[in-house]
């Protein structure tokens, strides 16, 4: 069993729906990372949390550390927003270990 | 100017050749890691530094070598490279363990 799960791995939505991607994680850790990656290939750190929720724009990010879970909420979804979101946590060597990504299309 | 560059940005080479791809970064960063990503798999780790003097071993070491030349340049080698080695290669930096990781724009490498 991978040590994070996302789900899910694939999602298409309209352009102006709600979204929500979610990560489950099965091992102690000191934060979690949600990360983009662009149809380019690059990647950039959306947050970093370690409780609670942060907001950023039109992305939320949440974490429930006793159900070790976490979700990415995208608002008013626009078709920029297609790529590929990746879910990573820093376990207790320091490490990230990532999830294999929720790919995203929002179609027009 | 990106803060992490990565050079090639493609590569094609041939089985048993030895390859080397390098990561530059502006930021200053202490902390620098070398990450293979494969279709339909997370992002592993290969190697990473905490500073110029300290090399660390990741998931997915074998095959592959680094050498930290100094804080901002952290290289990969291939002694011999191996189709299996085909991938996306992504170099990142941090400023500390607990801090956001900045990545390049990564390397796409074929071993035919």
């Amino acid at each position: 069993k991978n040590e994070v799960e996302q789900s899910p791995q694939n999602l298409t939505a309209q352009e102006g729906e709600f979204i929500t991607i979610n990560c489950s994680y099965s091992v102690g850790i000191s934060a979690l990372h949600w990360l983009q990656q662009h149809p380019g290939g690059g990647i950039v750190s959306l947050f970093m949390l370690s409780s609670g929720k942060k907001k950023h724009g039109r992305l939320i990010a949440t974490i429930n550390i006793q159900e070790k879970h976490s979700s990415l909420h995208i608002t008013a979804s626009h078709p920029r927003d297609s790529a590929v979101y990746i879910c990573a946590v820093r376990g207790s060597q320091g490490n990230l270990i990532f999830g294999k990504g929720t790919k995203l299309s929002v179609k027009p | 100017d990106a803060d992490v560059t990565q050079t090639p940005r493609n590569r094609i080479t041939k089985t048993g050749k030895r390859i080397m791809l390098e990561c530059s970064q502006t930021k200053g960063h202490d902390r620098m890691y070398w990450y293979r990503q494969d279709p339909g798999l997370g992002l592993q780790l290969i190697y990473y530094s905490f500073d110029v003097k300290d090399i660390n071993k990741g998931e997915i070491s074998d095959g592959y070598s680094v050498s930290r030349q100094a804080q901002a340049k952290f290289s990969l080698s291939l002694e011999s490279a191996i189709p299996n080695q085909t991938a996306l290669y992504f170099c990142a930096t941090s400023e500390g363990p607990q801090e956001t990781q900045y990545f390049g724009p990564g390397t796409r490498l074929l071993v035919l």
